[in-house]
């Protein structure tokens, strides 16, 4: 079993629709979780973190469910520069910083 | 600060040769780690240094990969001797605190081996 699990997609979804994306991770004493987003030919950039608690930014909501080991990422509202892939991030041992596969998303007009 | 600063951009070589790839921390992070994306892996960690220290390198594919911290600014990956299985985007990224802050990344190595 992969330490992070992402469906690949991708997923193509009209402008102003809602997406979720899922991820599940194996280690279960994992701390920290994040939502990195990388653009065609681009390095990966930090597009949010994931708290216990879940969290806000904007169109973009991320959850946290432990007892499952998955994390979710959702998306209010695409807007077509939304386009891209989503990588979950999740550090499995010693401190480090595990990327799952990442989720090809495109909005469209 | 400029970020994370990856040299070169493009590689093309062939097989055989000897790779060296170079990045630069932001200064003042003490956790380094080393990526290695393809389309069908995805990104794959090599190694992670904190303060110096490889403190995990069980993703590097075999012994023709070494990556070294020679002080707390800089690290190099090098592939000896390099096959064209080796082509791939390489990335290095920094954080201040190993996988519990945000990474920043290069903008990558793109290698090709012929």
């Amino acid at each position: 079993r992969k330490e992070v699990e992402q469906d690949p997609g991708p997923f193509n979804v009209p402008e102003g629709a809602t997406v979720a994306f899922n991820c599940t991770y194996s280690n279960s004493a994992s701390q920290s979780f994040f939502w990195y987003r990388q653009d065609c030919r681009k390095e990966p950039k930090l597009l949010m973190s994931v708290y216990s608690s879940g969290n806000e930014d904007g169109r973009f909501t991320a959850q946290l469910n432990r007892a499952s080991q998955y994390i979710s990422l959702l998306i209010r509202d695409s807007k077509l520069s939304d386009s891209a892939t989503y990588l979950c991030v999740v550090n499995v041992r010693n401190n480090d910083m595990r990327f799952g596969a990442g989720t090809r998303l495109t909005v469209k007009p | 600060d400029a970020g994370v600063i990856q040299s070169p951009r493009h590689e093309v070589t062939e097989m055989g040769q000897e790779v060296t790839l170079r990045c630069k921390l932001i200064s003042g992070h003490n956790s380094l780690f080393w990526y290695r994306q393809t389309m069908m892996r995805g990104l794959e960690l090599l190694i992670y240094f904190n303060n110096n220290v490889p403190i995990d390198d069980s993703g590097m594919p075999e012994d023709r990969f070494s990556a070294k911290m020679p002080n707390a600014s800089f690290s190099t990956l090098k592939i000896q001797p390099s096959e064209p299985r080796d082509s791939a985007v390489y990335f290095c990224a920094s954080s201040l605190k190993g996988g519990t802050t945000e990474a920043f990344f290069g903008q990558g190595t793109r290698l090709t081996v012929v």
